[in-house]
């Protein structure tokens, strides 16, 4: 199967501290892993598409400055909330898809990490 | 541009009972992949099933049914004999075929509980 692991699940931080969650894909690699963010009793709102070996192409709306992005290997892909404040408490969740992205969608459907909780104080 | 509506918020059904959890979509991608989701309490995003746009027959899994109707744009998931295991927040979802992200659009969600 395909397992993506996230971590921390979950995190608790002071305003204006940086946070750094971690994704990744632990039995196969993804080119491209994307991070949604979920608030409590909503729906997943894509944030970015991650590229491992190029930048990160963000949604509209959603600040590269402020959630950073790094896919610095095939396995791993990393969001660091920058200045935390107590808005950006949410819910964030990775995903990846295991093989090319080719072909029919739900020939390689995307598997979720469990995802991270993030609390600012 | 993609959208899914989930007009349910919230839907009970009984034990060992069938329920039908709705979701239509709109897109101009001539083809396109819809999926179901379901998000438990503890956060995580559990893959249920899938139908392609140029599927003929309607995608099955178990308890899962998807019952795609394409002139109306509609893709409903059944759950035959829920299980009170089944109480969850459920996600409509598409993806195009087009491009090489193929990243996902999501519906609203509904939250499904199951009575015993």
């Amino acid at each position: 199967g395909a397992v993506v692991s996230q971590h921390p699940s979950r995190v608790i931080c002071k305003s204006g501290t940086s946070v750094k969650i971690e994704c990744r894909s632990l039995d196969f690699q993804a080119t491209t892993m994307f991070w949604y963010r979920q608030f409590p009793k909503k729906s997943l709102m894509l944030m970015a598409t991650s590229n491992e070996g190029s930048k990160a192409t963000y949604e509209q709306g959603v600040e590269k400055d402020k959630f950073l992005i790094n896919h610095a290997s095939l396995t791993l892909s990393t969001l660091t909330v920058t200045s935390a404040h107590p808005e950006d408490s949410s819910f964030y969740i990775c995903s990846a898809r295991k093989g090319m992205s080719t072909g029919a969608p739900g020939a390689n459907v995307l598997t979720f990490g469990a995802g991270s909780r993030l609390t600012v104080l | 541009a993609q959208k899914i509506t989930q007009t349910q918020p919230g839907m009970f059904v009984q034990e060992k009972e069938a329920v039908t959890l709705d979701c239509t979509y709109d897109t101009s991608d001539p083809s396109y992949g819809l999926f179901w989701y379901k998000q438990p309490s503890s956060g995580e995003m559990i893959f249920l099933i899938y139908q392609g746009s140029y599927d003929q027959q309607n995608a099955t899994e178990g308890r899962y049914s998807l019952n795609f109707q394409k002139a109306r744009k509609s893709a409903n998931l059944v759950i035959s004999a829920s299980q009170l295991g089944d109480s969850a927040m459920y996600f409509c979802a598409m993806s195009p075929f087009r491009g090489s992200a193929r990243q996902l659009t999501f519906g609203s969600g509904t939250q499904l509980t199951v009575l015993p």
